[in-house]
């Protein structure tokens, strides 16, 4: 089944603008992995939060989670070019022994 | 020096055929995976593998079987080929435990 569901499905910005992209889970997780994916390549790990962290930094990600929401979001600041990528995020659900993937949000930087 | 390898990357093949994926992770890896992207991106996991033995298999027909010679590989085999099992197949490995998944290239299946 279908963990994660992130919005938007596509966004495009401006270089130098921050990107925003959310994503929904609806069970209980040890932790949420976000994911990015370049066209024709296989995905890459950018950030883990486990489920008792609120926040946290990676070069130019900033990952939030909120539990009683059930909700997380990515923030990439001061984007560029080479951030264009579709970005996923995934679900360490609790007792599950797998990942489940949420369906991408697609990410264009414009120069 | 790559970490998770496929092949081949690309793959186009009649309906009915039989064909095979490979995979080997470099990385020391207990655990290793296969997950198929369809057309929409939608990426679902198909199985998954701890040290050669299977931990899960997603309801997945049981035209595909994999095998796990060792735990440094983990391939796939296809029967009989469908027009629905174009997609994009990705494996990926893992240590024990769900931590960070790192995944291979793809292998892009095209049945026609």
């Amino acid at each position: 089944s279908q963990q994660g569901e992130e919005d938007p499905q596509a966004l495009s910005i401006q270089e130098g603008e921050n990107a925003t992209m959310n994503c929904s889970y609806k069970t209980s997780i040890n932790n949420l992995q976000w994911y990015r994916q370049n066209s024709g390549r296989g995905l890459v790990h950018l950030i883990l939060i486990r489920s008792n962290e609120r926040e946290k930094h990676s070069g130019r990600l900033r990952v939030t989670l909120d539990t009683s929401k059930k909700s997380s979001s990515l923030l990439i600041t001061a984007s560029r070019a080479a951030d264009t990528a579709s970005y996923f995020c995934a679900t360490d659900e609790q007792g599950a022994q797998k990942l489940v993937f949420g369906q991408g949000t697609r990410l264009t930087i414009n120069p | 020096d790559t970490a998770v390898s496929q092949t081949p990357k690309y793959l186009v093949t009649q309906m009915g055929n039989d064909k095979s994926i490979k995979c080997e992770q470099n990385l020391g890896h207990d655990t290793m995976y296969w997950y198929k992207q369809d057309s929409k991106k939608f990426l679902k996991i198909m199985f998954s593998y701890n040290n050669k033995e299977l931990i899960i298999n997603e309801t997945v027909p049981n035209r595909f079987s994999p095998k796990s010679p060792d735990k440094a590989h983990l391939n796939l085999h296809i029967n009989s080929l469908e027009l629905g099992d174009s997609a994009v197949y990705f494996c990926a490995s893992s240590p024990w435990g769900q931590y960070e998944q790192y995944f291979g290239p793809g292998t892009r299946l095209t049945v026609t």
